[in-house]
């Protein structure tokens, strides 16, 4: 089926540990961004990318890199984990003016 | 900067009674709007989008929302509420002018409880 796939569904690191975030799309959207959700603060942009080669940083950045080699791949690294990175992770893409595409979303638990 | 407003945490409704999710938002000048819903240990799923044309935009399970463009409001409602409405709602808005500021800006959700 065609969507939005992030892996893995669920994440246990320790403090300082490194992993990328898997996201990848088949619908040749342009737009995609990954947000964090932690309760009572709703979705906030980390980074987002307007299409192949080009990323920006979106609210809450620090701490996270990524990269837009393909149209179809958008990986969050995460370069050192820390507990306050602890939160349900999403990526998203969309087409040019429609509404977003969600992945089912990653929980990261970094202890 | 945009922002979404969603004043109440928590939604409470009986069954077949109608619903209201409230949303007020702040951009520069005009708005993409747009709902979204969200069922435990899922991602979020489309309910519907205002972009332009009629204030009142119709979308998927029954779901409806009313643009007002003076009030800055987008509140989601539905005519008789189900059970199965129970869930997180997000608002989210995005400006339509070009630029790399096209992202959605989310409200913090709105716990939606119908009960039997």
């Amino acid at each position: 089926n065609a969507g939005v796939t992030q892996t893995p569904k669920f994440q246990v690191l320790k403090t300082g540990q490194s992993m990328t975030l898997q996201c990848a799309q088949d619908m040749n959207h342009e737009y995609m961004s990954w947000y964090r959700q932690d309760p009572g603060m709703g979705l906030r942009l980390i980074h987002y990318s307007v299409g192949a080669g080009i990323t920006d940083q979106g609210e809450v950045p620090n701490g996270y890199n990524v990269s837009r080699s393909t149209t179809e791949d958008f990986p969050l690294r995460l370069l050192s984990a820390a507990p306050s990175q602890t939160s349900v992770y999403f990526c998203a893409s969309r087409q040019t003016n429609y509404g977003y595409t969600f992945g089912s979303g990653t929980r990261l638990t970094v202890v | 900067a945009q922002s979404v407003a969603q004043p109440e945490d928590q939604v409470n409704v009986a069954e077949g009674n109608p619903l209201t999710v409230k949303c007020t938002y702040s951009v520069s000048g005009n708005p993409y709007l747009f709902w979204y819903v969200q069922y435990p240990n899922r991602g979020l799923q489309f309910l519907l989008k205002y972009i332009t044309g009629d204030n009142l935009v119709k979308g998927s399970y029954g779901f409806e929302a009313e643009f007002n463009k003076s009030q800055t409001s987008f509140h989601l409602k539905k005519p008789s509420a189900l059970v199965s409405d129970s869930a997180l709602y997000f608002c989210a808005v995005r400006p339509i002018s070009s630029g790399s500021a096209r992202q959605l800006t989310f409200g913090s959700g709105t716990q939606l409880t119908v009960l039997p």
